[in-house]
């Protein structure tokens, strides 16, 4: 089966530019995760997801900063306007409620440079 | 909030030595534990798993007991390789929230 699915694997851009991570979650799974990893600050949850909808965003860091799940098979990450501080792995994961072991299995992960 | 608490490293060990990495949690009832890692340039795996008190998670030969009287889920491999170098993760699931993580621990094998 395949595992989670991220896009880009790296990025480069400039500041000021919009980004877009895409993921494509373990089919049959409710839930999605994002996270962000540093560092300065590790792996931090920004964002997670159940049945499409957003529960809880209070990890993501400001308002640049939106993510979306249109249907059970694709999420979209998006920073706009980017900057410098912005630069990690931002890694996606899923897991499914119905183990009941609140086990994640994540993606490769998204490197994003912002200069 | 439940809260994982784990060895800060980095740990630097030489081939076929023993490895001992600490994790306690906090929680209100019984969490899962959990024992990630991360090898370079990829996401975090599972490496093994404890559901309730005094099982003995293992898997490559790593292994952790959920010990409820300590509030532990420690890591250790009797001999470790090159290969056995990346980041490793406890983390602790009540079943209400998300996985919660610890900071994360490097661990380095020189050959």
């Amino acid at each position: 089966d395949a595992g989670v699915i991220q896009s880009p694997r790296h990025e480069v851009t400039e500041m000021g530019q919009e980004v877009t991570l895409r993921c494509k979650p373990i089919s049959g799974h409710d839930y999605l995760f994002w996270y962000r990893q540093t560092m300065m600050r590790g792996l931090e949850l920004l964002i997670y997801f159940n049945n499409n909808v957003p529960i809880d965003d209070s990890g993501m860091p400001e308002d640049r900063f939106s993510a979306k799940m249109p249907n059970a098979s694709f999420s979209t990450l998006k920073i706009q306007p980017s900057e410098p501080r912005d630069s990690a792995v931002y890694f996606c994961a899923s897991s499914s409620s119905g183990r009941r072991t609140g086990e994640l299995f994540f993606g490769e992960g998204s490197r994003l440079t912002v200069l | 909030g439940d809260s994982v608490t784990q060895m800060e490293g980095p740990v630097t060990l030489s081939e076929e030595a023993f490895l001992t990495i600490n994790c306690t949690y906090t929680a209100t009832g019984y969490p899962s534990l959990f024992w990630y890692v991360q090898y370079p340039g990829e996401g975090l795996q599972l490496l093994l798993k404890a559901t309730k008190a005094d099982d003995k998670g293992s898997n490559k030969g790593f292994e952790a007991t959920y010990r409820k009287e300590t509030t532990s889920f420690h890591l250790e491999k009797g001999s470790v390789q090159v290969s056995d170098s990346a980041v490793y993760f406890c983390a602790s699931y009540s079943g209400n929230t998300p996985l919660v993580f610890g900071k994360g621990t490097r661990l380095s094998v020189i050959a």
